[in-house]
């Protein structure tokens, strides 16, 4: 089982809808969880970081989080061209200084 | 300033060359990473420097030297690679705590 999961896609959405992107994780010791866009021969950007169970919204983005379930989210609203990218989901386990171990990545496409 | 810069931001290398890679950081972080990512692949950590010491070493091979001369500077010494050492390899940098890692553009790496 690998550490962090997602849907590699790509995930298809059209202009203005909403898209949702999943990751699961299967260390129960993870605290952290970061929400990375990367565009093709580009470095990661964080766009999204949650450390507590709920919702975190952040403009278009947001985050959720259910650590009983180990399963962390991202929902783009009205979803823009500009927003294709490759989105990696990330965890670490101690909230500090520590090794971030990410996702495989999930290929965004929003489409005209 | 609130960015990681990168330099150099191509290097093209022989396998007998000794060349280093330079990051720094102006945002007060305590905390700076190497990471190594192939194409469609996620990043993949090398070294986690804390308060300028090395914390954490992921078998990295003895080629890949990282060095940290100060709390805005980290290089990344680079000695008879291999042509499966090209990538892009980025930096990063955070707070001890919260620990939002922040990317640098990072240096695409060819090793003839």
């Amino acid at each position: 089982q690998k550490e962090v999961e997602q849907n590699s896609g790509p995930l298809s959405v059209p202009e203005g809808a909403i898209a949702s992107l999943n990751c699961t994780y299967s260390d129960r010791g993870s605290q952290s969880f970061f929400w990375y866009r990367q565009y093709s021969g580009k470095s990661p950007e964080l766009i999204m970081f949650i450390y507590s169970n709920g919702d975190k919204e952040d403009g278009r983005f947001t985050a959720q989080l259910n650590k009983a379930s180990q399963y962390v989210s991202l929902l783009i609203r009205d979803s823009q061209p500009s927003d294709s990218a490759t989105y990696l989901c990330a965890v670490s386990k101690a909230g500090t200084a520590s090794k971030l171990t990410f996702g495989t990545g999930t290929r965004l496409q929003v489409t005209l | 300033d609130t960015e990681v810069t990168q330099t150099p931001k191509h290097l093209v290398m022989g396998m007998t060359n000794k060349k280093s890679l330079k990051c720094e950081q102006h945002m007060g972080h305590r905390a700076m990473y190497w990471y190594k990512q192939k194409a469609k692949k996620p990043p993949e950590l090398m070294f986690v420097y804390s308060y300028e010491k090395l914390s954490i070493n992921e078998s990295v091979p003895s080629r890949f030297s990282p060095e940290c001369p100060n709390s805005s500077l980290l290089n990344l010494h680079l000695h008879a690679l291999q042509p499966e050492d090209s990538a892009l390899y980025l930096c990063a940098s955070s707070h001890l705590t919260p620990d939002e890692q922040f990317f640098g553009p990072g240096t695409r790496l060819t090793v003839l």
